[in-house]
């Protein structure tokens, strides 16, 4: 079975602060995992995936297959930043399966 | 081509009617899904279709639930008896066959009176 874990449902960082968003996942093969993120008012897009291995916006997110974590981080917040953030798995099958989702907030 | 587009972005309607939602993916992306959101949940995975081939469906996909792709463009997820239970936000998604990306609809929220 696969299984995403975000643990905290909100976050709130002040402007210029480092940012960490957790995710934890379960799975016992070799997963795909993504970040997807949702602007107020926007529809749900990728940020970035861990095969590209690339910084998208400032952020990045290394897979830690020792600790099935998978967490996203940037170390200078801007306001822009705020937003929902989800972390997702694909498991070799078609399927995305989601955690719940941070709410970040980037404070002024 | 301005990506996935779903309609009707609203859906009100009374516990027992049928409503269908339609899915137009971006052209020749020939994988498509349905996800399903409820209140502080992430999407949760539905059914997907290769072209006009549905090759996967979820258990969450009750036998109230249709979904087909007719000529492997647009999708329709129709619910027949409609309850309060499926008032959710329901997401279509698209990804060409060689990538790893899905493109997301904005998706249609239902709301089951």
């Amino acid at each position: 079975a696969q299984r995403v874990t975000q643990p905290e449902k909100l976050l709130s960082v002040f402007k210029g602060a480092p940012v960490e968003l957790k995710c934890n996942y379960s799975y016992s093969g070799s997963p795909e995992l993504f970040w997807y993120v949702q602007y107020s008012r926007q529809r749900l897009q990728l940020l970035l995936r861990h095969i590209s291995r690339e910084s998208i916006k400032g952020f990045t997110a290394d897979l830690n297959k020792g600790e099935t974590s998978f967490h996203l981080k940037k170390p200078f917040a801007q306001e822009e930043d705020s937003a929902m953030y989800y972390c997702a798995l694909s498991g070799g099958n078609e399927k995305l399966t989601f955690g719940t989702g941070t709410r970040l907030t980037i404070i002024p | 081509d301005t990506g996935v587009s779903q309609d009707p972005r609203h859906k009100i309607t009374k516990r027992g009617q049928n409503v269908t939602f339609r899915c137009d993916p971006i052209s020749e992306h020939n994988r498509l899904y349905w996800y399903r959101q409820t209140l502080g949940q992430g999407p949760e995975f539905l059914t997907y279709f290769q072209n006009e081939a549905q090759l996967e469906k979820s258990r969450l996909l009750s036998d109230r639930f249709s979904a087909e792709r007719p000529k492997g463009s647009f999708s329709t997820l129709e619910i027949q008896r409609t309850e309060q239970g499926d008032s959710a936000m329901y997401l279509c998604a698209s990804r060409f066959l060689a990538g790893n990306e899905q493109f997301f609809g904005p998706g249609t929220r239902l709301t089951v009176l």
